[in-house]
């Protein structure tokens, strides 16, 4: 079974430009995540799908972030403009079933270093 | 008060020692509970999930919940080199059970 895919692995850029990100969760799987891991932090859910519908996005800050999951499969997880602190490893995880305490399986991760 | 707190460590053992890592966390309606361990530049990868007091084992792993005091920790018993990482306590509450707050984790080295 293959497991979770982003891309890109790393990407470097400059404050105030913007970025994509792109995840391929586990065939099936009904649920997607993204979290920003901030060197020395635990991962942060930034926000919570389930199909193609938003779950939660409380701590996605909105006014940057942006994020879909179109046909309830691939995800793209967008910031424009970038600021310095965004700088982490966005992490893309899936799970199986919708709503219960199931098995996160994560990807590489996405290394997002702003300059 | 963060929701999920972890003592960060460092957390030094010898090998074949037990390593012992706790967690507390705040939300005294959290359902699930979750140890991953991340090596250094990889992903979390779950090694131990709980659900219910007491204590559950797998292999050399050893969860264990305390709901009333709000905490779980997690033994290794028999440690190896290979354990040194970061051990991540994660907690679902009942409202969204598919929802997981990490805590930031200890780091772990078992010298040989």
């Amino acid at each position: 079974e293959a497991g979770v895919a982003q891309s890109p692995r790393y990407k470097i850029i400059e404050k105030r430009q913007s970025v994509a990100f792109w995840c391929n969760p586990i065939s099936g799987h009904a649920t997607l995540y993204w979290y920003q891991q901030i060197l020395g932090q635990g991962p942060k859910l930034l926000i919570q799908f389930q199909n193609n519908g938003v779950v939660d996005d409380s701590q996605l800050p909105k006014d940057r972030f942006s994020a879909e999951r179109l046909k309830g499969v691939d995800s793209t997880l967008k910031i424009q403009p970038a600021k310095l602190e965004d700088s982490a490893v966005y992490l893309c995880a899936s799970s199986l079933r919708a709503g219960g305490p199931e098995t996160q399986y994560f990807g590489p991760g996405t290394r997002l270093l702003v300059l | 008060q963060k929701e999920v707190e972890q003592n960060s460590g460092p957390l030094s053992v010898p090998e074949g020692a037990i390593a012992s890592l706790n967690c507390t966390y705040s939300d005294r309606g959290s359902q699930s509970f979750f140890w991953y361990r991340q090596y250094s530049g990889k992903s979390p990868e779950l090694i131990m999930s709980i659900y219910s007091n007491g204590d559950k084992e797998d292999g050399r792993f050893t969860a264990q919940l305390n709901k009333a005091s709000q905490y779980v920790s997690l033994l290794i018993r028999d440690s190896q080199p290979s354990d040194s990482a970061t051990y991540l306590c994660a907690v679902n509450p009942y409202t969204n059970a598919g929802k997981s707050t990490f805590g930031d984790g200890t780091t772990l080295t078992v010298k040989p």
